[in-house]
Order: structure tokens, then C-alpha cells, then sequence
């Protein structure tokens, strides 16, 4: 399994963007880059994934880097509701979905 | 479309009662997972299903038994509940293009 390599915990004003990065230096050739987030006392949601390429969303970009060693998921104008606790994980096909402790962001007013 | 549905939502057992929780998602997934959260931490892995008809273990199987009964539905079993088992246990479905959560069962064990 790949292993990520997150920050334990970030903060940011609201209405700011946020950036928060992941490594994943073992990851495969094959395996896209998911992106989940997990808000208080619910169950964790999908945010965005990608391969390659730069990704965007209504949620969120996702920028990965050129050697797919590292990702970087950007909020671009962070809100309360953004509170929560962010894990990216590579995901390949067929193969165990597994989450390291993510990154838990807090939202400042 | 109802997602994915887990039920119970909330179950209190006696050290050494059985139980099964159940999952269902109507997406038509191949892959389906089950997770436990304890409180404060991240989620990890109990027994994955990559498509109908087989099962793999986690990072934590000990303990649980799975069933794939079919496309559909993804049953997780304790036989013999322990404390350490008193968890948040979440299922989840996948297609590719993100995985779908069930709401959760939040379970106890006495």
C-alpha cells in the first residue's frame, strides 16, 4: 500500500484559500489520487481525485505534482463549513481503500 | 437513490453477544469496504470486497466475519463482541470515481 504523509493539523481564516498537502512518494503508476474529508460526527465524503492532470471541481482543485510523488488539495475560499478533517489516500481499482490520520483543518472567523 | 444505508444506527451489546451489521448501496458498485473510527482517530480498514462473491482482510480483521451476499449488500458480523470493539463503524462503496459512505452504526460493547 502506499503510504501518505500528511500535516496533522492546519488552520486558516475564512474566505482565505487553503492549501493542504499530502505526500505520497510510493505511490504506483496506476493509482489516482483521492481526496475525501470528514466533517464532525458524519461520515467521510468524497472531495475530488485525479491521475495526472490538475482536477477541479465545485468543491475543490486538486494540483499534483509532476512526478506524482505529492498532491495538493486547495479550497479557494475556505468557509466554516470546510471545518473537518481531510485524508487523501491512492487509490488504484480493485484494492483496499485505506486512510492514514489525515490533516484536521480548522476554520478561523 | 438512498447511497449507501447501514443499520443499525446505534446498537449497546453485552461482552460475548453477536451481532450483524448491515450495508446496502444501490449505485451498482463493484467494491465495497467496512471501517471502524474510535473516537479521536482515523479510519481503518476491517474486510474489503472487490466485486461479488469475494472478500479481503484489512488492517483489522480480527474479530469480524463479512459477508458479500450479493452486488448489493455487504453484511459485517461479530460473534463474540468485545469492549475494544466499541466503535463507530462506517461502510463504504466504490466505483472509481469516489467512494460513498454510509451514515454509520455507532456501536457499544459492555
Amino acid at each position: 500500500d502506499a503510504k501518505t504523509t500528511q500535516p496533522n493539523s492546519m488552520e486558516s481564516n475564512e474566505e482565505e484559500p487553503v492549501h493542504l498537502p499530502c505526500n505520497h512518494s510510493t505511490i504506483s503508476g496506476t493509482d489516482y489520487i483521492h481526496w475525501y474529508r470528514q466533517l464532525p460526527s458524519q461520515g467521510p465524503e468524497y472531495v475530488i481525485h485525479g491521475l495526472t492532470s490538475n482536477v477541479n471541481n465545485r468543491m475543490a482543485s486538486l494540483a499534483i505534482a509532476e512526478d506524482r510523488k505529492s498532491s495538493t488539495l486547495i479550497l479557494h475560499r475556505a468557509t466554516l463549513r470546510d471545518a473537518a478533517v481531510y485524508y487523501c489516500t491512492p487509490w488504484g481499482g480493485a484494492q483496499k481503500l485505506v486512510f492514514g490520520q489525515g490533516t484536521r483543518l480548522t476554520i478561523n472567523p | 437513490n438512498a447511497g449507501v444505508t447501514q443499520t443499525p444506527k446505534f446498537q449497546v451489546l453485552k461482552t460475548g453477544q453477536s451481532m450483524t451489521l448491515q450495508c446496502a448501496q444501490d449505485m451498482n458498485h463493484n467494491s465495497m469496504y467496512w471501517y471502524r473510527q474510535d473516537p479521536g482517530m482515523g479510519l481503518r480498514l476491517i474486510y474489503y470486497s472487490a466485486s461479488e462473491g469475494t472478500t479481503d482482510k484489512g488492517e483489522v480483521p480480527n474479530g469480524y466475519n463479512v459477508s458479500r451476499l450479493n452486488k448489493r449488500e455487504f453484511s459485517l458480523r461479530l460473534e463474540s463482541a468485545a469492549p475494544s470493539q466499541t466503535s463507530v463503524y462506517f461502510c463504504a462503496s466504490n466505483q472509481g470515481r469516489g467512494a460513498y459512505f454510509g451514515p454509520g452504526t455507532r456501536l457499544t460493547v459492555t
